[in-house]
């Protein structure tokens, strides 16, 4: 069964950074290439970033590009978003997703970006 | 890109059949004859899952009565008899942009 598990949301200030991890189990990780899409109630379910299996291809969405940087580690079967300068319209949870597909999401995590 | 949805909200009685129409602001056939359009469901409370890909495939263990169809812009999902578990928010998506999504009410 595949598994996907988000951690490291929480509320943070405008300015400051998060570091987002997503733990995958249940699939050959790095065989996949992976996302992060997050949902809020202004702007619905928003793409931000993909990243290929060997880490070769990386994209960003404009909203997030500069900002946010796409990493994973295949030994850990773990996938990263690292979030600066981080503004209160990135309020959102946070969700990663495999594939270009988008075929499996894990449960997300609460990005709350308040002072 | 920008993908739109109607109708916006649905209320159906169960067992009797729903559409959901998608339409793009340009074609999704790509160069490689394949048309990138998905279809998730999100149920309360829970996170997006795949319903349809690639216009018209249903996703492992997804109910036979879910299909889809369409091409070029336009494209639509159809439930042939909607049950319980069927109430959510319908998303389409294409090219990581995603349409407004559809409440469905049974």
């Amino acid at each position: 069964e595949v598994q996907l598990m988000e951690s490291g949301g929480g509320l943070v200030q405008p300015g400051g950074s998060l570091r987002l991890s997503c733990v995958a189990s249940g699939f050959t990780f790095n065989t996949y290439s992976m996302n992060w899409v997050r949902q809020s109630p202004e702007k619905g379910l928003e793409w931000l970033s993909y990243i290929s299996d060997n880490s070769d291809s990386i994209y960003y969405a404009d909203s997030v590009k500069g900002r946010f940087i796409i990493s994973r580690d295949n030994a850990k079967n773990s996938l990263f978003l690292q979030m600066n300068s981080l503004r209160a319209d990135d309020t959102a949870v946070y969700y990663c997703a495999v594939r270009y597909s988008l075929d499996f999401w894990g449960q997300g995590t609460l990005v709350t970006v308040s002072s | 890109i920008v993908m739109t949805q109607a109708p916006l909200s649905l209320s159906v009685t169960p067992g009797q059949p729903a559409s959901i129409s998608c339409k793009s602001s340009q074609s999704l056939l790509h160069s490689n004859g394949k048309t990138s359009l998905y279809w998730y469901l999100q149920r309360p409370g829970q996170s997006p899952q795949l319903v349809i890909y690639e216009v018209s495939s249903r996703f492992s263990g997804v109910s036979d009565r879910f299909s889809g169809n369409g091409s070029g812009t336009d494209f639509t999902l159809k439930i042939s008899r909607v049950a319980a578990e069927d109430v959510g928010v319908y998303y389409c998506m294409s090219q990581f942009t995603f349409g407004p999504g559809t409440r469905v009410d049974v």
